[in-house]
Parts: structure tokens; sequence; C-alpha cells
């Protein structure tokens, strides 16, 4: 049963500290996306890649954080620094991103606090 | 731009019974495609369903269906016979055609509760 995998599961920093989360696609998909969930604002794309590629990542705080796909069976999404207001539950998905009706899988997601 | 509405916060059902939980979606693109997720309280996002805009027939998958309006722009997403698992939130979401990027865009969710 292939699956995305998210570490860490849990983070608890404080303001100021570099936060790095891991994601590892389900094998053999090309498409990799880092979302985040807060109560206030919902699901929000942050990232996405396409054969490692990064495409789109208008969503994303450029001052401080960072996404990248080192290899196909990696991506990182990182906080630096890290400041209250990130916290949340961050979310990696990915696709075979072949088709209109391609599925994006979900990964468990990292629950971040920041103090 | 895609807009995604889940018009409702929160339902009951009773055990057992059917429940719709609505979704509506603004797009100009002819080709696109809907999803509905669940988010239980353990937090992962699930898969639940997928309909095409071109589809002919409305999708189903196990006790899911999906009651996709094309005209309204509404897919809304039927369970039957609620079990206690159900409980949950749910996310309705769309992905069109011409966004290059395969990006889902999601609605605010709705939470639901069976009742035993």
């Amino acid at each position: 049963d292939a699956r995305v995998t998210q570490t860490p599961r849990h983070k608890v920093t404080e303001m100021g500290q570099e936060v790095t989360m891991r994601c590892q696609p389900i094998l053999g998909h090309n498409t990799v996306f880092w979302y985040r969930q807060t109560m206030m604002q919902g699901l929000e794309l942050l990232a996405y890649f396409r054969n490692r590629a990064p495409l789109d990542d208008s969503g994303m705080p450029k001052d401080r954080f960072s996404a990248e796909m080192p290899d196909a069976t990696l991506a990182t999404l990182k906080i630096q620094p890290s400041e209250p207001r990130d916290s949340a539950v961050y979310f990696c998905a990915s696709g075979s991103g072949q088709l209109l009706g391609d599925t994006q899988y979900f990964g468990p997601g990292t629950r971040l606090t920041v103090l | 731009a895609q807009k995604i509405t889940q018009t409702q916060p929160g339902m009951f059902v009773q055990e057992k019974e059917a429940v719709t939980l609505d979704c509506t979606y603004d797009t100009s693109d002819q080709s696109y495609g809907l999803f509905w997720y669940k988010q239980p309280s353990s937090g992962e996002m699930i898969f639940l369903i997928y309909q095409g805009s071109y589809d002919e027939q409305n999708a189903t998958e196990g006790r899911y269906s999906l009651n996709f309006q094309k005209a309204r722009k509404s897919a809304n997403l039927v369970i039957s016979a609620s079990q206690l698992g159900d409980s949950a939130m749910y996310f309705c979401a769309m992905r069109d055609y011409n966004n290059a990027g395969n990006m889902l865009t999601f609605g605010g969710g709705t939470r639901l509760m069976v009742k035993p």
C-alpha cells in the first residue's frame, strides 16, 4: 500500500529557529505539492513541483520559506527563521500528474508549533 | 479565479441515514475535475471520489456518490448508510485543465457528525 510519508509528525520549536520538514512521495509520482492548513485560512497551496522542478511557489512567503526536491524520493520545506504565525499543519501530497482526474495523495502531515 | 464554496460548516446525521454535503464551484473553464477528501480527527487527508467535467454519469465509490449538476455548478457528496466512522471534516476541491500546475483549490470544509 503505497503512501506519502512525512517527517517529523510533530515539531515544537522556538521563534527564530530553522525548521525542516521532509516528504517522500509515492514511488513513480512526478508531482509534489506542499500545503499548509490553519483554522483561519484552511488549506493553502505553498509550492508545487513537477519532475523535481519548482513550477509554482507563489503561495509561499519567499523571505523565510524554501522548498526543494534534492531527488525524486525527497521533498523538503524549510522555514528560516520560524515565527509563531507559521504554526500550522503542513501537508505534502503527490500525484502522477498525467490526467485531469489525477488524484493527489496526501501524507499524514507535520504539525508545527512555533513558540 | 477558481472558487469552491461549502456552505455547511457543520452537519449532524443519524447513523444509518444518508447525508448530502454541498459543494458549489465557480470556473470559466470547460475541462475540470472535482474531488472530495475526508479528514478525520487523526488529521490525514483521505481521497474519496472524483468527478470529471465531461463525465456523463455521476461518480460512485462504495457508499459515496457525487451528485454532479454541471449547469448549476454543484458537486454534492452523498454518503449513504452513515456510520460512526464517517464523522470527520469533508473537503471539496477542484482542478481545472487549463491550470498547468494541476493545483487543487479547496473549499472551507464541512464537519459531519454522525449520531448513534
